[in-house]
Order: structure tokens, then C-alpha cells, then sequence
């Protein structure tokens, strides 16, 4: 069964700083989202996207937060300046025909 | 708006008996599915089982099935013969069918379940 890869798997960072997590959605899944989990806490909507627009956000989703699919098959998700309390998992999602709903592993980001 | 209760922190359970793990959702929409994950200490979302609103009977995967009752508006997850790899922690979700699209998943707090040997 094909699979949603994030990259990378765990990231560190200053506050401050820009980050890009990616994924490699499964081919002909047009439906992306983005979710995040605090650890121990419960799993969190952040934006879905959808023909290359986003179609619904959370109010998590910032000025700080955007998406794109920079090449027509990866998926980013960029948080502009990082504060302390975006350390989270964050999950990649991708919903079509005939696998449902699919998540990636997740990249672990640590703001420091 | 809609809703995902899951009102057990944590669940123990012996080794090969069966654990229920509760859920219910509130929503006014009159199309919807609902989902199991499993999220183990490494982290990643396994998907257990899924329940459409029209579904006429329970689903079932294996040593999982799904206790829908829709008029009590509960999705219960039933796990039986429990095994050690089941040790992890367990969300519940539902999404809307009724505005179109494939709407984004909205989760409950999770139940953490240990089995015991």
C-alpha cells in the first residue's frame, strides 16, 4: 500500500527561525491536509488544501503558517518565525480513491 | 459544530480479554463517517476502522470492531483478545459528508490503552 513520507522525520530549531517540513503525498490524492499534535495532547486540524488552494483553516493557521505545492507533487508546510509553542508533531494527511485517509509518520519539530 | 468526545484517559486490560474504548460525537449534519486510530510510542497514525452513518451494520477488522449506535450518537471501539502490541494510545474522529469535498477529520482527546500481561 503506497505511503505518505514526510521529511524530516525530526527537526530542530531556534526561535526565530523559518522552517519547511515537506511531504510526498500518494499519486492521484488530491485532498492534503496539515495537522499538528502537542505532545500528549489530541491531534489538532491545521488547513486543508485543495486544487492547489487552501480550502478550510484552523485559527492555529496564522499569518506564520502557509502551504504550497511547490512542484506539482510535494506538499510544504512553512512556519515563518517558530515560537516555542509551535513544537509539535505535525502530520501530513492525504484523502482519495482508494486508500481513504492516509498520514505520514510525522516530522517532530522542537523549537529551542 | 461538531464534536469528539473520548472520556477515558487511560484503560487497562489483561492480556487476551476484550477492552472497550468509548466515543461519541455530536453533530447536526445527517451524512458523516467515523474513524479509529491507533497511535503507538512511535508515533505515526494507524488507521484501525471507519463507520459511515449509513451503514446499516457494525464495522469490523479483524479484532476490531466498531459499537455504532446512532441514536446515541456513540462510535465505541471494541477491542478483542487484546495483545501487548495493542499497548498505545487510541483517537476516535469523525469528518462531514455533507458539505461535499472530504472535509478534515476532527479528533477527540485520545484514550491511552496498556494491556497487561
Amino acid at each position: 500500500e503506497p505511503e505518505v513520507t514526510q521529511t524530516p522525520s525530526h527537526q530542530v530549531t531556534q526561535m526565530g527561525q523559518e522552517v519547511i517540513l515537506r511531504c510526498v503525498p500518494i499519486s492521484n490524492h488530491l485532498y492534503f491536509y496539515w495537522y499538528r499534535q502537542i505532545l500528549g495532547q489530541k491531534v489538532e486540524f491545521l488547513v486543508s488544501f485543495y486544487n492547489n488552494e487552501i480550502s478550510e483553516k484552523s485559527e492555529i493557521f496564522d499569518d506564520q503558517f502557509s502551504v504550497e505545492r511547490p512542484d506539482g507533487s510535494n506538499f510544504t508546510l512553512k512556519i515563518r518565525s517558530t515560537k516555542l509553542e509551535d513544537s509539535a508533531m505535525y502530520f501530513c494527511a492525504n484523502y482519495g480513491t482508494p486508500y481513504g485517509y492516509t498520514f505520514g509518520s510525522g516530522t517532530r519539530l522542537t523549537v529551542v | 459544530a461538531q464534536k469528539i468526545t473520548q472520556t477515558q484517559p487511560g484503560m487497562f486490560v489483561q492480556e487476551k480479554e476484550a477492552v472497550t474504548l468509548d466515543c461519541t460525537y455530536d453533530t447536526s449534519d445527517p451524512s458523516y463517517g467515523l474513524f479509529w486510530y491507533k497511535q503507538p510510542s512511535s508515533g505515526e497514525m494507524i488507521f484501525l476502522i471507519y463507520q459511515g452513518s449509513y451503514d446499516q451494520q457494525n464495522a469490523t477488522e479483524g479484532r476490531y470492531s466498531l459499537n455504532f449506535q446512532k441514536a446515541r450518537k456513540s462510535a465505541n471501539l471494541v477491542i478483542s483478545a487484546s495483545q501487548l502490541g495493542d499497548s498505545a494510545m487510541y483517537f476516535c474522529a469523525m469528518r462531514s459528508l455533507f458539505s461535499g469535498g472530504y472535509n478534515k477529520l476532527i479528533f477527540g482527546a485520545g484514550t491511552r490503552l496498556a494491556v497487561h500481561p
